[in-house]
């Protein structure tokens, strides 16, 4: 079955626009979890959604935001982009939570 | 401080050494997980626990609720399982932690 689909792969965006990210969990799962890596600040969590609610949220700003729709594929936005947003964002989708995670391979987010 | 804390944060070893990676947490669980990650960002998730003892291959994961700590130990290392292993908590709400990470470089 297919995995978890993240698009796009790579993005360069300027300071001050914003982005939105999405990501295709595996079919049937319905936890959608995103996550943010940087080198200074390894892998935080930023938020999981389940059945288009959010359940949890990370310590970001309010630039930061999500959503979920009913077919479970999740996307995440970010306004007013900082230079300190470029990083690896990653999805990932489980049954539901507490369940094994499968994670896409990313987008790369460059922030110039 | 951060909630996981993991040890070693690089570790070199020769082909076919037995390897121990180690994580310590400081937050309730109901899950430790123990992902591995490639250059290039994929992630692949290689357990997850809550009590006791897993084995998939030449990987064990082992986790001990009392003193909050999970090792991963690779048997016969090899130069493909040179990675990034990162150790992962789940609290009871559903809020992730994360360690550092383990940078594994095995040596042929």
């Amino acid at each position: 079955k297919a995995g978890v689909t993240q698009t796009p792969r790579y993005l360069i965006k300027t300071r001050g626009q914003q982005v939105t990210l999405s990501c295709s969990p595996i079919s049937g799962h319905r936890s959608v979890s995103w996550y943010q890596q940087t080198p200074g600040q390894g892998l935080q969590f930023l938020f999981e959604y389940f059945s288009e609610t959010q359940r949890n949220k990370g310590n970001f700003p309010g630039r930061f935001s999500g959503r979920q729709f009913s077919n479970s594929r999740s996307e995440m936005n970010v306004s007013t982009l900082e230079l300190g947003d470029s990083a690896l964002y990653l999805c990932a989708s489980s049954f539901t939570a507490n369940t094994e995670a499968f994670f896409g391979q990313g987008t790369r987010l460059t922030v110039v | 401080k951060n909630e996981v804390e993991q040890s070693p944060q690089n570790l070199t070893a020769q082909e076919g050494e037995f390897i121990t990676i180690n994580c310590s947490y400081s937050v309730g669980i109901s899950a430790l997980h123990w992902l591995q990650q490639h250059p290039g960002g994929g992630i692949v998730s290689l357990f997850m626990l809550s009590s006791g003892k897993k084995k998939h291959g030449r990987l064990i994961a082992t986790i001990n609720i009392q003193e909050k700590h999970s090792s991963l130990h690779i048997t016969a290392s090899h130069p493909r399982d040179s990675a990034v292993y990162i150790c992962a908590v789940t609290n009871t709400g559903n809020q992730f932690y994360f360690g550092t990470g383990t940078s594994l470089t095995v040596i042929p």
